[in-house]
Parts: C-alpha cells; sequence; structure tokens
C-alpha cells in the first residue's frame, strides 16, 4: 500500500478562504514534500520539509510536520480560484524510495 | 537547462508490444526514478536510480525494465504491453531530495 495517505480526499471551499489537507505516512523519512496537480498536467513541486524541521512558510502556504505522529499538513491561506488543483504529500525514505499519496482534490469556488 | 524531458508525450500499443519510453535529464542530477498515474491516483514508484550503473525496484516494477549507463538518461522499458499499464507516466530527477518532475507520457494498450 501506498506509504501516504491525505485528508481529506475532496475539500470544496469560497476564494478568500483558508484550505487545509492533512498527510499521514508509515515509516520514518528523509523529507516530505508536497506538489499540485492541475487536471491532466504535470506534477508541480510547492514545498519540501526535512524531517528535522517542523514548520515551513512559503507565499501563502504553510507546513508542518510532525515526526512523532508520522503526519504533515498544508495550509493554502486566502485560496484563490487559481489553487484548484489536486495535491499531493510525498515522502523520501531513508532508503531513497519515494512514495505519493492518493491526493486531494481541492476545488475553490470564485 | 531543458530540465527534465520525456518523449514521446503519447503512445499507443497493441498487447504484447514491447516500447522504451524516454527520460533524459540536464542538471547532473544522480538520482531518477519512473512512477505511473492511474485515473484519481497518486504517483507509484516503478524503478529508481541512485546514479549511473545502479538501479533498483519500487513499488510496482513488474512489466518493466530500467538501465541507467550515463547520469543524463533514464529509459523505461515495457517487455510486453498489457493493458493493465494503460497509464501517464513520469520520470523525475532529484538533488537533495528536492524532486524535479517530467511532463509525462500518456500510454494507452489496447
Amino acid at each position: 500500500s501506498q506509504q501516504g495517505e491525505e485528508d481529506p480526499q475532496a475539500l470544496s471551499i469560497q476564494e478568500g478562504e483558508n484550505a487545509t489537507m492533512n498527510c499521514s505516512y508509515k515509516t520514518s523519512i528523509n523529507n516530505l514534500q508536497w506538489y499540485r496537480q492541475n487536471s491532466g498536467r504535470g506534477l508541480v513541486h510547492l514545498i519540501l520539509i526535512r524531517s528535522n524541521e517542523r514548520e515551513k512558510h512559503s507565499g501563502r502556504l504553510r507546513v508542518t510536520l510532525d515526526t512523532s505522529k508520522k503526519s504533515s499538513s498544508l495550509l493554502i491561506t486566502a485560496s484563490r480560484a487559481a489553487d484548484t488543483a489536486s495535491y499531493f504529500c510525498a515522502t523520501l525514505d531513508n532508503f531513497n524510495k519515494f512514495y505519493f499519496g492518493s491526493g486531494t482534490k481541492l476545488n475553490v469556488k470564485p | 537547462n531543458a530540465g527534465v524531458t520525456q518523449t514521446p508525450k503519447f503512445q499507443v500499443l497493441k498487447t504484447g508490444q514491447s516500447m522504451t519510453l524516454q527520460c533524459a535529464q540536464d542538471m547532473n542530477h544522480e538520482y531518477m526514478s519512473w512512477y505511473r498515474q492511474d485515473p484519481g491516483m497518486g504517483l507509484r514508484l516503478i524503478h529508481y536510480s541512485v546514479g549511473a550503473g545502479i538501479t533498483d525496484q519500487g513499488e510496482v516494477p513488474n512489466g518493466y525494465n530500467v538501465s541507467r549507463s550515463t547520469t543524463e538518461d533514464f529509459p523505461l522499458r515495457l517487455l510486453s504491453a498489457a493493458p493493465s499499464q494503460t497509464s501517464v507516466y513520469f520520470c523525475a530527477s532529484s538533488l537533495a531530495g528536492a524532486f524535479f518532475f517530467g511532463p509525462g507520457t500518456r500510454l494507452l494498450v489496447l
């Protein structure tokens, strides 16, 4: 089974609201990354957080990592219609294997 | 820099045919990997390589072969295509844990 699992599977919010997505994983990791994928397109790397970091910010994105709970969250503040996409967490384990979760579909309504 | 390139963009095969999906990167990254993405799902790791001459299996390696004769190239070979291999295939390279993805190859096996 896949290493990472996102929650919720789908999220629908109004423009301007915040969106929070969670990711849980199973084994020890080197780092955790979040990616965005627009419908039918490739993956865009958003942010990377290393196992010894607890929080990271990039623009409107805030990522937290709790290695004791094996979980991470991605917060998108002041969402825009252009943020509509699928968001995936991915973990790099200590054996150089990279695993993706099944994704959260975010719909931001204008 | 062209980044990570993949060819072809789209391919139709008949069951039993073989083909090679090409992946190249010009960033001198040691780590390269192949994933498949089925509809509504995250990416699953097929094979990966930590450097020229070294390859290893991921989550779903059956039916696929890889080789890494140079740092730049990491081709994925389908030995005898099956309808279950209909998917979108992504190649990625990595440096310091950050991954860069190619645009993907959409494969349809009839």
